[in-house]
């Protein structure tokens, strides 16, 4: 089936830079976009970027696109997002997920079970 | 940058209807898909492009979108539905997605 399967929880002090990894299994992946989203605690999604799984082409979130980087590594199936300059509003559970359907209006399934980062002095 | 507006909580009894909105100007011109988020899990895609259900999502489960608002509406509601519903769409105007703050739905 088709899964994403994320790295573990990370903590981090401010200054400091986090890479969080997204494998993928069960399609092809350089058929679909994977998307970045986090979530604060207890707060709704955000949506933070999207890289495509063909080519690498990338589109960034602006609250993010000075500090983040996403990238993948088709030989693994696996799409990564870097982000520095962490601060404490940066604590979230971060997710990946595929993008479906048409780039510009698909929907996200499935999701990554989540990587919570925590930024602590 | 476009603005997704959702209740911040909706209760219903059990076996009742929820019907959660999602309010955007011009929204029916745009593909809306909805997620449900348990407490501690990830988001499961429950509606895509307006109206359609993924496999092995139940039918009791349906949306609509004209004018300025979307709807999700869950039919004869159980407790396992208890969750966080988000909207999102594309916002051509800066080729970014976009959530909506989510809705918790409690059963009662």
């Amino acid at each position: 089936q088709v899964q994403l399967v994320q790295s573990g929880a990370e903590v981090k002090k401010p200054g400091a830079s986090v890479k969080v990894s997204c494998k993928a299994s069960g399609y092809t992946f350089n058929v679909y976009g994977v998307s970045w989203v986090r979530q604060a605690p207890g707060q709704g999604l955000e949506w933070m970027g999207w890289i495509s799984g063909k080519n690498g082409n990338t589109n960034y979130a602006e609250r993010v696109q000075d500090r983040v980087t996403m990238t993948t590594d088709t030989s693994t199936s696996t799409a990564y997002m870097e982000l520095r300059s962490l601060r404490s509003d940066d604590t979230a559970t971060y997710y990946c997920a595929r993008v479906n359907g048409d780039y510009g209006g698909g929907w996200f399934d499935p999701w990554g079970q989540g990587t919570l980062v925590t930024v602590s002095s | 940058s476009f603005v997704l507006t959702q209740p911040p909580s909706v209760s219903v009894a059990p076996g009742k209807t929820a019907s959660i909105t999602c309010g955007g100007t011009n929204i029916g011109s745009k593909s809306v898909h909805w997620y449900q988020q348990r407490p501690g899990q990830a988001p499961v895609l429950v509606i895509y492009y307006d109206s359609d259900r993924p496999s092995g999502i139940p039918e009791r489960f349906s949306g609509s979108n004209s004018g300025n608002t979307a709807t999700l509406t869950i039919s004869r509601v159980e407790a396992g539905d208890e969750a966080d519903y988000s909207c999102q769409v594309w916002d051509s105007s800066t080729d970014h997605w976009v959530f909506g703050g989510g809705t918790k739905l409690t059963v009662l």
